[in-house]
């Protein structure tokens, strides 16, 4: 089963236009995990947040996590076409080894 | 640095038999994870393995079995597939520790008609 969803599920913008995808999730984290999938290929990592931290950066990434809420919000700034591709939040329980819990994805459409 | 390998890349199987997948991780890595991909249920984890010992599991049928050799390349094994098992298999190899980075492969497509 899954951790949590994703909102929105879809998403489109236009080239230059900042986005933000949102991701719920149910119980406590050890840590919180952002990854892109190009057309039903391998995910791709993209940002690593512990459950101790509030904000991270990553080139034109921006993840910030609320430990109280039990959300975590990635933003893409200044978005390309290339940025097109769904965008999945994964959980990491305390204990859990690497197994990773899946949110229910964000496709995101960066048109020109 | 040689990314994560699965092999095949597409399969067509019959439903009843049974299908083994393969994965090689990233050198160096000793934690393997399967993961299915499917339009309906989204990506959901399916076993984790390290240093040869399954480590997690999910919640799939005992028909899902998979292992891991000594020098941690993996294999998954389905058996008496069923047409609900058509699906994106992709494998994930992480360094050591919690909730590290995975990287993962491009996946096998498996079509069961």
């Amino acid at each position: 089963s899954q951790q949590g969803e994703e909102d929105p599920q879809a998403l489109s913008i236009q080239e230059g236009e900042n986005a933000t995808m949102n991701c719920s999730y149910k119980t406590s984290i050890n840590n919180l995990q952002w990854y892109r999938q190009n057309s039903g290929r391998g995910l791709v990592h993209l940002i690593l947040i512990r459950s101790n931290e509030r904000e991270k950066h990553s080139g034109r990434l921006r993840v910030t996590l609320d430990t109280s809420k039990k959300s975590s919000s990635l933003l893409i700034t200044a978005s390309r076409a290339a940025d097109t591709a769904s965008y999945f939040c994964a959980t990491v329980l305390t204990g859990g080894g690497n197994k990773l819990t899946f949110g229910t994805g964000t496709q995101l459409k960066v048109e020109l | 640095k040689a990314g994560v390998t699965q092999t095949p890349r597409y399969l067509i199987k019959t439903r009843g038999q049974q299908v083994t997948l393969s994965c090689s991780p990233i050198s160096g890595h000793r934690s393997v994870s399967w993961y299915q991909q499917t339009p309906g249920q989204g990506l959901q984890f399916l076993f984790e393995y390290f240093s040869e010992t399954q480590r997690n599991k999910g919640n799939f049928p005992g028909r899902f079995s998979g292992r891991q050799f000594s020098n941690s390349r993996s294999e998954m094994n389905v058996s008496t597939l069923e047409l609900g098992d058509s699906a994106l298999y992709l494998c994930a190899s992480s360094q050591a520790g919690q909730g590290a980075q995975a990287f993962f492969g491009q996946g096998t497509r498996l079509t069961v008609v």
